[in-house]
């Protein structure tokens, strides 16, 4: 079964670039599905921020489209999130994420497997 | 985008209780709403896809129902495992958007 792991410095200076790769393990990249990011900032909620497909087309939320961009790699079974500009409010444990179910929305589609989440904290 | 409001926001139970949150999308979504349950230090499960559709390995004492723009995760007969914090999470437009969260805690 996919397995994924995020990986990346846990922290980065203010008006930095956040950087994230999750390698996927257990399956292909290539698959059809979509590949997220999502993030949890301390005593906050689950925030989606985008997700890529294997074609590489992006969907990404709007409240962050100006700051990133998520890329894919196909030759190392992995993809990645670029986050520009960080300050504080980006401190957040961050999560990589399969879309399993309809790719199509909408659809019955969820969120399955997840990495376990890694802490990046956004500090001088 | 479309807002999902949960609630209440937490709420104290005792093991063998029965649960209810709610959850409310800002515009109809049929009946593309999922569940998700979320421990601290650990990645979040999905309980529920589809509004009502348990996930495999998932207890049956989860349920969910509703369409439209309500709906409801029941946990029947509350287990010292369950106490986590609970998200709904839409699937029928991008972006996909979560619910704020209901924690529910040990009475």
């Amino acid at each position: 079964q996919v397995q994924l792991q995020e990986s990346g410095p846990g922290l980065v200076k203010p008006s930095g670039t956040l950087s994230l790769t999750c390698a996927v393990s257990g399956g292909s990249i290539s698959s059809t599905t979509w590949w997220n990011w999502v993030r949890q900032p301390p005593g906050k909620g689950l925030e989606w921020i985008g997700e890529i497909s294997q074609s590489g087309d992006t969907n990404y939320n709007v409240s962050l489209k100006s700051r990133v961009t998520i890329s894919i790699d196909k030759s190392k079974n992995q993809f990645s999130l670029n986050l520009i500009s960080v300050t504080a409010a980006d401190t957040a444990v961050y999560y990589c994420a399969t879309w399993s179910g309809i790719t199509s929305r909408p659809g019955y589609g969820w969120f399955d497997p997840w990495g376990r989440g890694t802490l990046v904290t956004v500090s001088s | 985008d479309i807002q999902m409001t949960q609630s209440p926001s937490s709420l104290s139970a005792s093991v063998g209780d029965r649960v209810t949150i709610t959850c409310r999308a800002s515009q109809s979504i049929s009946s593309y709403l999922n569940w998700y349950q979320h421990k601290p230090g650990k990645a979040p499960k999905v309980l529920i896809y589809g509004a009502s559709s348990l996930q495999s390995g998932v207890p049956s004492r989860f349920r969910g129902s509703g369409s439209g723009t309500d709906f409801i995760l029941t946990i029947i007969n509350l287990q010292p495992e369950d106490f986590a914090t609970y998200y709904c999470q839409q699937s029928y437009t991008t972006p996909v958007t979560f619910g704020q969260g209901t924690k529910v805690e040990i009475k």
